[in-house]
């Protein structure tokens, strides 16, 4: 099945700066979706993706479908974004969402 | 706009036992879908629910089982409960099946077995 690789696996910033996740995926897929997960455990729906760059506020999102990887930038870095961030992919003829194992990112004051 | 929520929050039980946990779609919404999130690892498909059947299902075993109810919400139902079953199950809701939709999660239920 498809594989979902992402990086780095943990990561500490500073408030304030900028960071960049990376999705890699192993196939062609219809669909890739970013999510934040709050300690609390809530998955949001960050971007809905599946080609090109979308843009929400300090974050911001671009999939290069052909290439087969997908960057989230954070810029500005607030404690409030702490938490884990999921990329999923949807293969074709499939409804099964493939998560990565995440990213966890800790902002220090 | 109400969003997608389930029950209950948290749940204990003992190896063997049968467990239903509750979901209910965000309003217009009539897929759903069922993940487990072991510790420390990525949401896994366990299946999903379309017009009241089974529209995919992930490599979990048969004493996985769901519902889709007219009103599209769902449950899951889990027997002979193994220790390996403790995980949190997120449900999820979108407009559409495939990959054509967001996906928006609950705040999901922590099962643990003991």
């Amino acid at each position: 099945g498809i594989q979902v690789e992402q990086s780095p696996p943990d990561l500490i910033l500073q408030e304030g700066a900028n960071s960049t996740l990376r999705c890699n995926f192993s196939d062609s897929v219809n669909n890739l979706q970013w999510f934040h997960q709050n300690p609390w455990g809530q998955l949001i729906n960050l971007f809905y993706i599946p080609s090109g760059t979308k843009q929400n506020g300090r974050l911001s999102a671009t999939t290069v479908a052909t290439e087969r990887y997908s960057l989230l930038y954070i810029s500005s870095s607030q404690t409030t974004d702490s938490g884990v961030y999921f990329c999923a992919v949807h293969p074709y003829n499939n409804n099964d969402m493939r998560f990565g194992a995440g990213t966890r990112l800790t902002v220090k004051p | 706009e109400t969003g997608v929520t389930q029950s209950p929050t948290h749940l204990i039980k003992t190896r063997g036992q049968q467990v239903t946990l509750r979901c209910s779609s965000q309003s217009g919404h009539n897929t759903v879908s069922w993940y487990q999130q072991a510790l420390g690892q990525g949401p896994q498909f366990i299946f999903q629910y379309y017009r009241e059947e089974e529209n995919g299902r992930g490599n979990f075993p048969p004493r996985f089982s769901g519902l889709q109810f007219p009103n599209y919400s769902s449950e899951l139902n889990v027997n002979a409960l193994e220790l390996d079953d403790s995980a949190l199950y997120l449900c999820a809701s979108s407009t559409r099946t495939g990959a054509n939709s967001p996906l928006h999660f609950g705040n999901g239920t922590r099962l643990t077995v003991t």
